[in-house]
């Protein structure tokens, strides 16, 4: 089963505004990590926040974590048309005999328009 | 340095037949994964390398489904009698390590659409 959910599915914005994506996941969590993706092909990683932290910065990006409600947000702000691309979620989890698993979720694909 | 790389780039095949994909870590990196990827979904796991030994294959969807890794190093997927559920895009990916609560980057390559017709 999918343990991240990104939403919106889809996001269409002017550059300049800043994106917000969101994810959900179900069980417990080591790390969450943002992964970009352009054209269907290999993905890249954008930032990791562990268990234990509630907010991280990376340049333009910005992402937070409630563990709480097992959710995770990542803002883009002053977006440009080179942000346009899927962007998905994936949570670090143990799924026993010393091995971890990162499990992605479907992705919020945005269109920044110029 | 050279990332992840992948081969072939993209593969048609028919139904059938029996398809190699061929994975190419970034030197070093001791974890190779292999995710699926279908048309506009999200990364579906496959299986995971740590060395020369898979200790999650979990995610090998039946057992048409096989990998392996030697030397440490390059990783074959190979799919037997391809069925078209089978197509979609196949990416792998390599990180210094795989165990252990600390976590490594994984690094993504272009991964490889697959076609069966």
């Amino acid at each position: 089963s999918q343990q991240g959910e990104e939403d919106p599915q889809a996001l269409s914005i002017q550059e300049g505004e800043n994106a917000t994506m969101n994810c959900s996941y179900k069980t417990s969590i080591n790390n969450l990590q943002w992964y970009r993706q352009n054209s269907g092909r290999g993905l890249v990683h954008l930032i990791l926040i562990r268990s234990n932290e509630r907010e991280k910065h990376s340049g333009r990006l910005r992402v937070t974590l409630d563990t709480s409600k097992k959710s995770s947000s990542l803002l883009i702000t002053a977006s440009r048309a080179a942000d346009t691309a899927s962007y998905f979620c994936a949570t670090r989890t143990y799924s026993g005999a010393g091995s971890y698993q990162l499990t992605f979720g479907k992705g919020t694909k945005l269109s920044v328009i110029p | 340095g050279a990332g992840v790389s992948q081969s072939p780039s993209n593969k048609v095949t028919e139904k059938g037949k029996d398809v190699e994909l061929r994975c190419d870590p970034i030197s070093g990196h001791t974890a190779l994964y292999w995710y699926r990827q279908s048309l506009g979904q999200g990364l579906e796991f496959l299986i995971y390398f740590q060395g020369n030994s898979a200790p999650d294959k979990s995610g090998l969807p039946s057992d048409r489904f096989s990998a392996e890794r030697t030397g440490g190093s390059v990783s074959t997927l190979t799919i037997q009698r391809t069925q078209q559920e089978d197509s979609a895009v196949y990416l792998c990916a390599s990180s210094l390590n795989g165990g252990g609560a600390t976590n490594y980057e994984q690094y993504f390559g272009p991964g490889t659409r697959l076609t069966v017709t």
